[in-house]
């Protein structure tokens, strides 16, 4: 149980154009989700928290009109980036909070920004 | 502000020994700690997951343990194997388990 798919696996854009990145609880329901970044041999780092029903809390430093982020029912949140340019050329992982207020993790987006 | 900390930043050793993968937190008031696997371009794999009530925690060849009042972590692996190479992640969730920090990880390769 409490198993959480991501989606894509592996994107690539053109710089300029936005992406959009799902992240779906598929047996349990979240009322929180978080979104992570990895640059590469960096750890994860967070972005924001994603609240069912209302605004995310964005960490310092991220944009948060750069990085939507919409959490519009219990089992899924997505993860705009808007107008993507190389440097947001990372590792996004998402992650639910089920019970126990263990968060269980996505397999990871790596997004490459040409 | 919680920090972790993980020490060594990579480690190589022949396949058959045991080693230690070692973490240290800054916050001793923490929810609970983590242990992660993660291959490369992979996400992540939860191996242990040691309650702040809890000492330690065991699966297989694995074993974390938990010292609060030292802010300190370790992950056992015994008869490590080739398979066992990746990168090693400490993660630490503050009071509420709302937010998880993690350390920077120990790259690990284990030689045939």
């Amino acid at each position: 149980g409490a198993v959480v798919s991501q989606h894509p696996s592996w994107v690539i854009c053109k710089s300029g154009t936005s992406v959009k990145i799902e992240c779906r609880s598929l047996d349990f329901q979240a009322t929180t989700m978080f979104w992570y970044r990895q640059f590469p041999k960096q750890s994860l780092m967070l972005m924001a928290t994603s609240n069912e029903g209302s605004k995310a809390t964005y960490e310092q430093g991220v944009e948060k009109d750069k990085f939507l982020i919409n959490h519009a029912s219990l089992t899924l949140s997505t993860l705009t980036v808007t107008s993507a340019h190389p440097e947001d050329s990372s590792f996004y992982i998402c992650s639910a909070l089920g019970g126990a207020d263990i968060q269980y993790f996505g397999a990871g987006t790596r997004l490459s920004v040409l | 502000k919680q920090e972790v900390t993980q020490i060594p930043a990579a480690l190589s050793v022949p396949e058959g020994e045991n080693l230690v993968l070692n973490c240290s937190f800054t916050d001793s008031a923490i929810y609970n700690l983590q242990w992660f696997r993660q291959d490369p371009g992979k996400g992540l794999t939860s191996l242990l997951l040691i309650q702040s009530s809890q000492r330690e925690q065991t699966s297989g060849r694995l074993n974390a343990s938990l010292d609060k009042s030292s802010g300190r972590s370790t992950l056992y692996i015994a008869a490590s194997q080739p398979g066992d190479s990746a990168t090693y992640l400490c993660a630490v969730g503050d009071s509420s388990a709302s937010k998880i920090i993690f350390g920077s990880g120990t790259r690990l390769s284990i030689r045939p």
